[in-house]
């Protein structure tokens, strides 16, 4: 079935790591995102990639990196500099950034930080 | 500036009808998406508008003012499983933007 995988689902770090959260999608989508929420909130974006080799900083790419070597790849690295990891982290891919489909949304994965 | 509003959070009860409202403001428009959330899960896709008027899909129906930058969720025979966190989102210029989303809680 297509759709789309990310791993781990759950994730503890100590502080000071830097911790890379896989996302993999098979639904041969050019476009595709990292959301990051916190509790009783909505998503804010980190970084999106609209095509492979290419991407952009969403409203809170600080302390956060990502890389697109692969269309069906969108690995995101929560770096030592996000002062406040914690969060539920997802990742959703669209057929393309510009058109009008909707996104689909891997599972999550919770990063806890201690 | 982008901002989009949403109320935090609603109370209805089982069988009745519920009407989210979406306020937005953003620098490019390319449709505005509803989609559900239930606690804990990934949000799943509701309704999609980039024209005005309504979109009906069974029980939920989207409406769309894009001169008043205004939409509304309306949820039709409220069941216990609705409860959950609605989001507005709107598409500008290839990327899709969030509100706050409002939670829904349905009540017997």
């Amino acid at each position: 079935d297509g759709g789309i995988t990310q791993s781990p689902k759950y994730l503890f770090r100590k502080e000071g790591q830097n911790v890379t959260l896989s996302c993999e999608q098979n639904l041969n989508h050019d476009a595709m995102y990292w959301y990051r929420q916190d509790p009783g909130q909505g998503l804010r974006l980190i970084y999106y990639s609209q095509i492979v080799n290419d991407f952009q900083k969403g409203d809170i790419a600080e302390g956060y990196s990502v890389s697109r070597e692969k269309k069906e790849s969108f690995p995101l690295t929560v770096t030592s500099a996000q002062k406040n990891p914690t969060a539920f982290y997802l990742c959703a891919s669209s057929i393309a950034a510009s058109a009008g489909g909707e996104l689909f949304f891997g599972e999550g994965s919770r990063l806890t930080v201690l | 500036g982008q901002n989009i509003d949403q109320p935090t959070e609603m109370t209805a009860t089982e069988g009745a009808i519920v009407q989210i409202n979406c306020t937005y403001q953003t620098s490019g428009f390319n449709g505005l998406f509803w989609y559900q959330q239930h606690a804990g899960e990934a949000p799943t896709f509701l309704s999609y508008n980039v024209l005005d008027g309504l979109e009906e899909k069974g029980r939920f129906s989207s409406f769309l003012s894009r001169s008043k930058g205004y939409s509304y969720l309306l949820l039709k025979e409220l069941q216990m499983k609705d409860s959950a966190s609605y989001l507005c989102a709107v598409r500008d210029t290839g990327k899709l933007i969030f509100g706050q989303g409002t939670t829904l809680q349905v009540k017997p």
